[in-house]
C-alpha cells in the first residue's frame, strides 16, 4: 500500500562502517531521488536518477553511492561514514517532468 | 541561481488563531514550480500544494489557503483557525524546468499551535 517506502527507518553505527538504505516505489514513478535533512532540517538534494540513469550528483563525497537496480528502486550505499553523516536521509520519486515528489518517511542515520 | 527564502524560523500561536508562514523565491526562469510541504513532529514530508509560475489563482483548500503573487515573488501560506495538529515545519520549495527538477528548499517555518 505504501507509495514510497525506505529501510531501514533509523540507522545506528559507528564511524568507518559501510552501510545501505534502500528505497523503492510503487507509483510507477521515472525518476527517484535522495536528499538530505541536517540537524538543522535544511533539506538538499543528493542524487537524481531517472529510468536508472544519473542525473543529479550534487557535489556529494564519493563515500556516497547510489545504485538504481530497477526503475522501482534506489538504493544509497555509504562507504567510511564519519560522524557529518548523521541526518535523515529521504527517498522520494516523481513521475512526469513537471509532476510533484513523493517523498518517502525518511530513514535516521546516526553515526557514533 | 535559485533560491527560496523562509524568514520566519518559528512562529508560534494559540489555537483559532489564523497565522500566515511566509515564502519568498528567486529564480530567472519564466517555468518554475512552487510547492510546500508539511513535516510534522512524526518526521514525514507531507506534499500541500503545488503551483506552476502561470497559474497565480490563490487556491483554498479547507483552512489552507496559498497566495502566489509573482511581482512580490512571493508565495505564502495561510492556516485559518490553527489547530494542534497543524503544528509542524513547514517547507517552500521550487523547482525549475532546466533539466535538473530538483527541489529548492527553503530553511522552514516551524509553527507551534498552543492550546
Amino acid at each position: 500500500d505504501t507509495a514510497v517506502s525506505q529501510t531501514p527507518k533509523y540507522l545506528v553505527t559507528q564511524m568507518g562502517n559501510d552501510k545501505s538504505i534502500k528505497c523503492e516505489q510503487n507509483l510507477g514513478h521515472d525518476t527517484m531521488y535522495w536528499y538530505k535533512q541536517d540537524s538543522k532540517k535544511f533539506l538538499k538534494i543528493m542524487f537524481s536518477y531517472n529510468n536508472k540513469e544519473l542525473i543529479i550528483n550534487e557535489t556529494v563525497p564519493n563515500r556516497f553511492s547510489p545504485k538504481s537496480p530497477d526503475k522501482a528502486h534506489l538504493n544509497l550505499h555509504i562507504n567510511s561514514l564519519e560522524l557529518g553523516d548523521s541526518a535523515v536521509y529521504f527517498c522520494a520519486s516523481r513521475r512526469g517532468t513537471t509532476d510533484t515528489q513523493y517523498f518517502g518517511p525518511g530513514t535516521r542515520l546516526t553515526v557514533l | 541561481a535559485q533560491k527560496v527564502t523562509q524568514a520566519q524560523t518559528e512562529i508560534s500561536v494559540v489555537e483559532k488563531e489564523d497565522v500566515t508562514l511566509d515564502c519568498v523565491y528567486e529564480t530567472r526562469d519564466t517555468t518554475y514550480y512552487l510547492f510546500w510541504y508539511k513535516q510534522p513532529p512524526s518526521g514525514e514530508l507531507v506534499f500541500l500544494i503545488r503551483r506552476n509560475s502561470f497559474d497565480e489563482q490563490n487556491e483554498i483548500s479547507g483552512r489552507y489557503s496559498w497566495n502566489f503573487q509573482k511581482s512580490t515573488s512571493s508565495f505564502n501560506f495561510t492556516i485559518t483557525a490553527s489547530q494542534v495538529v497543524d503544528s509542524a515545519v513547514y517547507f517552500c520549495a521550487l523547482s525549475v524546468l532546466e533539466g535538473t527538477d530538483k527541489l529548492i528548499f527553503g530553511t522552514g517555518t516551524r509553527l507551534q499551535v498552543f492550546p
